[in-house]
């Protein structure tokens, strides 16, 4: 059970280039979203999904697109990098939305744009 | 609005010592609470929630919350602090539905707080 993972670890853009993070978890979950964590403002919701062929805006939305095609797999498409889009991005999540479930996390991929 | 806050960004405590790690929130009705650590260069792992029921809250590592409605806080707490301890802690509060039109699956964040344990 390899929990929540996230491709790739690491990745540079230059302002413009877009490109894809992918999310992977294997526990069935419904619920499935992405943040993003930046110093001194905690995690911002970007995109959420409460199950497959759905999803939703979360707090900071511009810039990013999903999908959700699989109960698996929730990838974030970044359009054209901006520099302001530098940040740790994690995938999380949990058996279904709302009610008193935890969110499992990935480990995160660093993104820097230049 | 649903919101959380962690006052402190930093809390510095010996090796041995109790610790204390705050929380307050604000929720329109009965808040789900929880606590999540991140070592460096890793991602948030769970470590405790309250839903209901005993105010007093264990969790993995020895870790304990106190959820306290009237003072609409939930501290984290553990008698004797490691060095391997050291960490940011999230505190979140779940949405219940009134900030991302209508998800009720939604954590809210605070900005975190970083726990150092000196030896």
């Amino acid at each position: 059970n390899a929990g929540v993972t996230q491709t790739p670890k690491f990745q540079v853009l230059k302002t413009g280039q877009s490109m894809t993070l992918q999310c992977a978890q294997d526990m069935n979950h419904e619920y499935m979203s992405w943040y993003r964590q930046d110093p001194g403002m905690g995690l911002r919701l970007i995109h959420y999904s409460v199950g497959a062929g759905i999803t939703d805006q979360g707090e900071v939305p511009n810039g990013y697109n999903v999908s959700r095609s699989t109960t698996e797999d929730f990838p974030l498409r970044l359009l054209s990098a901006a520099p302001s889009q530098t940040s740790v991005y994690f995938c999380a999540s949990s058996s279904r939305g709302g009610g008193p479930y935890e969110q499992y996390f990935g480990p995160g991929t660093r993104l820097t744009v230049t | 609005a649903q919101s959380v806050a962690q006052p402190e960004d930093q809390v510095n405590v010996a090796e041995g010592n109790p610790l204390t790690v705050k929380c307050t929130y604000s929720v329109s009705g009965n808040p789900y609470l929880f606590w999540y650590v991140q070592y460096p260069n890793r991602g948030l792992q769970f470590l405790l929630k309250y839903i209901t029921g005993d105010n007093l809250v264990k969790g993995s590592y020895g870790f304990e919350a106190e959820f306290n409605k009237s003072q609409t806080s939930f501290h984290l707490k553990k008698p004797s602090a490691l060095v391997s301890d050291s960490a940011l802690y999230f505190c979140a509060v779940r949405d219940l539905g009134t900030n991302y039109g209508g998800s009720q699956g939604n954590l809210i964040f605070g900005k975190g707080t970083k726990l150092s344990v000196k030896p």
